[in-house]
């Protein structure tokens, strides 16, 4: 079936860096969804990219969308502890939302 | 605008006996779903609905799990009877449109099995 990979499973920075996350799909993307989890919470919607080669800005938060619309990386600068928790991707599979493996941040002051 | 609502917030139970949760999504979402969360690992889709007719429910384990969303509004999601791999965290969403769109989660129930 359909799966969704992210890399790397753990990150941990300190704050000031930079930190990426990358997201593989085994097909075809319609659309790549980003949702960020804090420790204890729930996942929140980020944002969705819909366009091949399509690249978003949230402030410090730059999300690409890749040409064959197979991958995605969300890229933070300058990490703040703000910034910790997991980052998931997802995209739609034949009938259902594909959860990647996501990404947990740690951020060290 | 009211986000998505789960109650308990909190569970503990025995295995073997069952539990219910519920969930309120945000008002005109067709499409809701319940998820089910293990700690250190993303969202597995359970259920998803879209008004009150199921739209897929393959990973469901229909043996002890079952789920309705009666008026195409508010849901239940019940357990019976319980067992220890069930602690877990149940995420209720839903979204304006077919699964494709955005998502929005409720707080979830964490529930202990022991």
């Amino acid at each position: 079936g359909q799966q969704v990979m992210q890399i790397p499973q753990y990150q941990h920075v300190q704050e000031g860096e930079d930190f990426t996350t990358y997201c593989n799909s085994s097909t075809t993307l319609s659309n790549i969804q980003w949702y960020k989890q804090r420790p204890g919470g729930h996942p929140v919607f980020l944002i969705q990219l819909v366009k091949s080669g399509e690249v978003k800005k949230q402030k410090r938060l730059t999300f690409q969308f890749g040409e064959a619309k197979k991958n995605s990386s969300l890229h933070i600068t300058a990490t703040q502890t703000t910034d910790v928790g997991t980052y998931f991707c997802a995209g739609p599979g034949a009938d259902k939302l594909i959860f990647g493996t996501g990404t947990r941040l740690q951020v060290f002051p | 605008e009211a986000g998505v609502a789960q109650s308990p917030r909190y569970k503990i139970i025995e295995k073997r006996q069952s539990v219910a949760f519920w969930c309120n999504p945000i008002s005109g979402h067709a499409t809701l779903y319940w998820y089910q969360q293990i700690l250190g690992q993303g969202p597995k889709l359970l259920i998803q609905f879209q008004n009150n007719g199921v739209v897929d429910d393959s990973q469901l384990p229909k043996d002890r799990f079952s789920a309705e969303r009666l008026k195409g509004v508010d849901s239940t999601l019940k357990i019976q009877p319980a067992k220890l791999e069930d602690s877990a965290v149940y995420l209720c969403a839903s979204s304006p449109g077919p699964f494709s769109y955005e998502q929005y989660f409720g707080p979830g129930t964490r529930l202990t099995v022991t």
